[in-house]
């Protein structure tokens, strides 16, 4: 079936330091959303782009609007509060439906 | 920002017992969503509805059933509980157009 892949899976950084998270999709995607989950398990919405880019403080998302086959979140100036579990969720077309990654685990240390 | 309320947040429960886990959004929010969490798995759809009364299944149906009593309400229902259930379980709600999900906080269940 459709299918969101997330790179990487897991991510180790230092404070300071800048990254980058991407989500691939198998097919055409009409929206992306990104999500942080905490040490809590809570979901914490970062994100909804239908097309273009969107920043937030240090966070910054893009969603590749030629295509549509893709999505990146740039982290700027790293924080301890930044770790946690960063999951992209894309709907295709007017399903109304979210299809989410596996997520990828992000450890912010000093 | 919209809300999105869950109880309970924690459940226990043995095998082949009856569980309810009710969702509230208080927006006026057409679509309702359960989903659950596993690990490895990300979060799959379980069932979702699109107004009162209406139901449509998800991804992983087998093992629940649902309901959508009001606009603001949708409970998930597992009748005979099994350990396979334990899961994280989520609920969303957003509006009849391109928008985004909002979740609620999440209900950990765990079935002994």
């Amino acid at each position: 079936g459709d299918q969101v892949e997330q790179s990487p899976s897991a991510l180790s950084l230092h404070e300071g330091t800048d990254s980058a998270l991407r989500c691939n999709f198998t097919t055409t995607m009409r929206s992306v959303q990104w999500f942080r989950q905490n040490s809590r398990g809570s979901l914490i919405s970062l994100f909804y782009l239908a097309s273009g880019t969107k920043e937030n403080g240090r966070l910054k998302s893009a969603f590749d609007s030629k295509e549509r086959r893709y999505s990146t979140l740039h982290i700027r100036d790293a924080q301890l509060e930044d770790s946690g579990t960063y999951f992209c969720a894309a709907e295709k077309g007017n399903t109304r439906k979210l299809i989410f990654g596996l997520g990828t685990t992000l450890q912010v240390q000093p | 920002e919209a809300a999105v309320t869950q109880s309970p947040r924690n459940k226990v429960t043995v095998t082949g017992g009856n569980v309810t886990l009710s969702c509230r959004q208080t927006n006026s929010h057409n679509y309702m969503y359960w989903y659950r969490q596993d690990t490895g798995h990300g979060l799959r759809l379980i069932h979702y509805s699109y107004g009162a009364g209406n139901l449509q299944i998800g991804d992983v149906p087998d093992g629940y059933k649902a309901t959508r009593t009001t606009q603001e309400d949708f409970f998930l229902l597992l009748e005979l509980a099994s350990p396979s259930q334990t899961s994280l379980y989520f609920c969303a709600s957003r509006t009849g157009g391109a928008l985004e999900q909002y979740f609620g906080p999440g209900t950990r269940l765990t079935v002994l």
